[in-house]
């Protein structure tokens, strides 16, 4: 059984760009969240896909945006990249859409935007 | 507004000091807790799942209780291993609110 995936592990980017994070979901597990976490902070939800579908999200501008694959992997996309988006980002991986399932994490994306 | 206090936000203990690690929250219509534990510069990994008040559960140093109010992470004996941050995630509704952790470091 492989466990949530997420690449890359760092990234830097300038202010003002876009970037693509990847996740692949832990094999059976077919809904995906994503979080930011900031420094001191607890994870804060960003949006869930279950079945390739939005299924909740959270207080994040629409530049904030994401995408689910057949095979349940996942992708988030941020657009007009902003100093304050620095932050670990973490995808988390469950069977179902209701959220008291248990959700495993990646490793995190560490982007830093200068 | 769901809202997640955990308590306190940092804890300096010996080996083998026994301690507790409060998760004080106020969500509509709880519906589950999960504690998580993370390492620095990783994601959380999961620890336990409560879903009603008075419930436990154990996994080898910790135990976990949950009330109608909060939630408890009891560790007994604790090494340096332990060391990490504890999150606790409340579920009201269908939503998820994760606190912002209790550092924990466990010294020799």
């Amino acid at each position: 059984e492989t466990g949530v995936t997420q690449s890359p592990t760092h990234l830097i980017k300038t202010r003002g760009q876009q970037v693509t994070l990847r996740c692949s979901s832990q094999s059976g597990h077919n809904t995906v969240s994503w979080y930011q976490q900031a420094l001191g902070q607890g994870p804060q939800f960003i949006f869930q896909y279950y079945r390739e579908e939005e299924n909740g999200r959270g207080n994040f501008p629409p530049r904030f945006s994401g995408l689910q694959f057949p095979n349940y992997s996942s992708e988030l996309n941020v657009n007009a990249l902003e100093l304050d988006d620095s932050a670990l980002y973490l995808c988390a991986s469950s069977l179902g859409q209701d959220r008291n399932t248990e959700a495993f994490f990646g490793q995190g994306t560490r982007l830093t935007v200068v | 507004e769901d809202q997640v206090t955990q308590s306190p936000e940092a804890l300096r203990l010996q080996e083998g000091e026994s301690s507790s690690l409060n998760c004080s929250y106020t969500v509509s219509g709880l519906r589950g807790l999960f504690w998580y534990r993370q390492d620095p510069g990783k994601g959380p990994e999961f620890l336990f799942t409560l879903y009603s008040a008075g419930e436990e559960k154990e996994k080898e140093r910790l135990k976990a209780t949950l009330t109608k109010k909060e939630s408890f992470l009891h560790i007994t004996a604790p090494k340096p291993e332990d060391s990490a941050t504890y999150l606790c995630a409340p579920v009201g509704g269908n939503k998820l609110t994760f606190g912002t952790g209790t550092q924990l470091k466990v010294e020799l």
